[in-house]
């Protein structure tokens, strides 16, 4: 069965500095991978989405993640955080069903100090 | 492109009253259509999917009912509400078949008194 966890509930950094929010999955074949984030209040927004192509992908708003199997992680990155940056973080994976179920983690919170 | 409405933004309901929560998906045909709910400061809870007009998968039980009468339809349902209910419920839709991105709508914070 397909997992996903979230290392960190919390993150702070200060603005201008890297972000990394961290995510290892299990799946018993090979995942599509996402990340989402939602602002408070808000519909969650995809970020960006691994379907088995290039293992370095490059989302929207200056994030990326990398696809690593050996290490089963797929973590998401941004060289400068921005305050708007702030917000909840979801790395999902897809099931191994044909009904498009997505697993959810349990969200990373992004905190940016000025 | 494709778009996703979502009504009403907020609602308070009191307990024991029925609910009636819409989704509607322009611009694509034959989705896979999805209600969750998120608790405060929690993750997402799938609640019902759909591959298909009348096709509706239940994932937990619980006191919601959800329908989807159209194609780019989809309703969320209750006839008397619990206060256990209340949280941001969420739609989203896919492409059909598997290992695609969802696509969300701006969500419906519910409060039952």
């Amino acid at each position: 069965a397909q997992s996903v966890t979230q290392l960190d509930s919390h993150v702070s950094v200060s603005e201008g500095t890297p972000v990394l929010l961290r995510c290892n999955y299990s799946s018993s074949y090979s995942p599509s991978l996402f990340w989402y984030v939602q602002h408070p209040n808000k519909g969650l927004q995809l970020l960006l989405k691994y379907t088995s192509a290039a293992t370095l992908v490059k989302g929207i708003n200056g994030f990326e993640a990398e696809f690593k199997k050996s290490e089963t992680s797929f973590h998401l990155t941004k060289p400068s955080a921005h305050m708007s940056d702030a917000a909840e973080y979801f790395c999902v994976v897809s099931d191994s069903s044909n009904t498009g179920k997505l697993i959810f983690g349990q969200g990373t919170t992004l905190q940016v100090k000025p | 492109s494709q778009t996703i409405h979502q009504w009403p933004a907020t609602l308070v309901q009191p307990v024991g009253s029925p609910l009636s929560l819409e989704c509607t998906v322009e611009g694509t045909s034959n989705p896979n259509l999805y209600w969750y709910r998120q608790a405060a400061g929690r993750g997402l809870q799938l609640l019902f999917y759909s591959v298909g007009i009348g096709q509706i998968s239940s994932e937990v039980p619980q006191n919601l009912s959800a329908s989807r009468p159209q194609d780019r339809q989809f309703i969320l349902s209750s006839k008397k509400l619990l206060l256990s209910d209340s949280g941001f419920y969420l739609c989203a839709w896919s492409v059909a078949g598997g290992n695609q991105p969802q696509h969300f709508g701006d969500g419906t914070r519910l409060s039952i008194l």
